[in-house]
């Protein structure tokens, strides 16, 4: 089955510190994997996603993300935090086949960044 | 605003009514997706469309729901016969035919089942 994993319901960091959102994910195929970013009573918003090439992307707002085939894992990364960093992140990952675009996400971890 | 934009932001309604929801897409995106929300999860897909055609239905869309979208454009979800587990943020989200692996989400609807 395809699945995605967040292992941290919560990160907290201090403003200015490095930050890491942990993600892992199964299946079949080439993967596909975004990251979206949810403020409170909003929608997600899109931040960056791997498709093929370099396993470093970078998205919007100075974050990127690295890709890594043979752990599985797609961590969502940011040198310096910013209070307003704060929200949920969504890891996902594309189903493959059928040519649909079904997405499949993990259960999201809150990020907080305190001042 | 060119977002994806859903109608209405929040809904409270009683058990067995019935609800329906509208989503206006990006303007030329061909393929729209709805999913849904429970409080400490992700979203989970409920079905997709391309153009007017649904082509995807996931389990959790039981009979009391069905989408439609009738010109390719906006589309509509309706829950028959509402159930307190119905309470979730339904949301909407569209990609273009070009980078179709994006997908852009609207704001949700939120819907309270009493």
């Amino acid at each position: 089955a395809q699945s995605v994993a967040q292992p941290e319901d919560q990160v907290n960091v201090a403003e200015g510190n490095p930050l890491t959102v942990k993600c892992t994910y199964s299946v079949s195929g080439n993967p596909y994997l975004f990251w979206y970013v949810q403020y409170p009573n909003r929608g997600l918003q899109f931040l960056l996603k791997y498709i093929t090439g370099d396993n470093l992307v970078k998205g919007s707002y100075g974050f990127e993300a690295e890709f890594n085939k043979s752990q599985t894992s797609f961590h969502l990364k940011k040198p310096s935090a910013l209070v307003s960093d704060s929200a949920l992140y969504f890891c996902a990952v594309r189903v493959a086949g059928g040519g649909y675009n079904k997405l499949i996400f993990g259960a999201g971890t809150r990020l907080a960044v305190h001042p | 605003d060119t977002g994806v934009s859903q109608n209405p932001r929040h809904k409270i309604t009683k058990r067995g009514q019935n609800v329906t929801f509208r989503c206006d897409p990006i303007s030329e995106h061909n393929r729209l997706y709805w999913y849904r929300q429970t409080l400490g999860q992700g979203p989970e897909f409920l079905t997709y469309f391309q153009n007017e055609a649904q082509l995807e239905k996931s389990r959790l869309l039981s009979d009391r729901f069905s989408a439609e979208r009738p010109k390719g454009s906006f589309s509509t979800l309706e829950i028959q016969r509402t159930e307190q587990g119905d309470s979730a943020m339904y949301l909407c989200a569209s990609s273009f035919r070009q980078q179709q692996e994006t997908q852009y989400f609207g704001p949700g609807t939120r819907l309270l089942v009493l």
